[in-house]
């Protein structure tokens, strides 16, 4: 089985820019996760999704907002990019929205901003 | 706010010794636990997980992991380590009901052959 796709692997942007990233959970699985990874740390959490409506959200800017889609695939979008959001964003899929649902990660989509 | 301590920041071993990494989390509540590993040029994977009754806990490749609600801590523990088991260890936190997983900031390992 596929795990977690998410695209595109690498991307660059310049400041001010808006940016959209895809992710294809494993099927079956109808709960999205999406977390950052700053180099150095631990992924910290952005937004949950599950059947297309948010369950979760972190302490991210408004900037930040995903969406979940009837196939269950998600994105996420950041407006007005900071140098700061350059990170590793990490999609994760589970079966479900409960809380002992392991998460299944994606290999991230690696953001460089200019 | 919830967060997760690990405080070995890289650890770095012979073949065959013993390995513990710490992780404390700091919630009164309770609480499902992780361990998840990143091997080079992998993704994260689920090595092993807590949710309640026997505290420890036994995952693939021979780790394990010890609940100790009166410390808020979660360790992980390997009796003989392997090459193979370099990589990065993150423990993780979720308390039930709010669908959010707090990560710790990670442990670099590196076992020397």
């Amino acid at each position: 089985d596929a795990g977690v796709t998410q695209s595109p692997t690498h991307l660059i942007k310049t400041r001010g820019q808006h940016v959209t990233l895809r992710c294809s959970p494993i099927s079956g699985h109808k709960s999205v996760s999406w977390y950052q990874q700053v180099l150095g740390q631990g992924p910290q959490f952005i937004f949950q999704y599950y059947e297309k409506e948010e369950r979760g959200r972190g302490n991210f800017p408004d900037r930040f907002s995903a969406r979940q889609f009837p196939n269950y695939s998600s994105e996420l979008n950041v407006n007005a990019l900071l140098l700061g959001d350059s990170a590793l964003y990490l999609c994760a899929s589970s079966l479900g929205g409960d809380s002992n649902q392991p998460q299944h990660f994606g290999d991230g989509t690696r953001l460089s901003i200019l | 706010a919830q967060s997760v301590s690990q405080h070995n920041h890289h650890v770095i071993l012979s073949e065959a010794a013993s390995l513990e990494l710490g992780c404390n989390y700091s919630y009164g509540g309770t609480v499902n636990l992780f361990w998840y590993v990143q091997y080079p040029g992998q993704h994260l994977q689920l090595l092993l997980k807590y949710f309640s009754g026997d505290p420890l806990v036994k995952g693939i490749k021979g780790f394990e992991a010890e609940f100790i609600k009166s410390k808020f801590s979660f360790n992980l523990r390997k009796p003989s380590v392997q090459w193979s088991d370099t990589a990065e260890y993150f423990c993780a936190v979720i308390s039930p009901g709010t669908y959010k997983y707090i990560f710790g900031t990670g442990t670099r390992l590196k076992v020397l052959a």
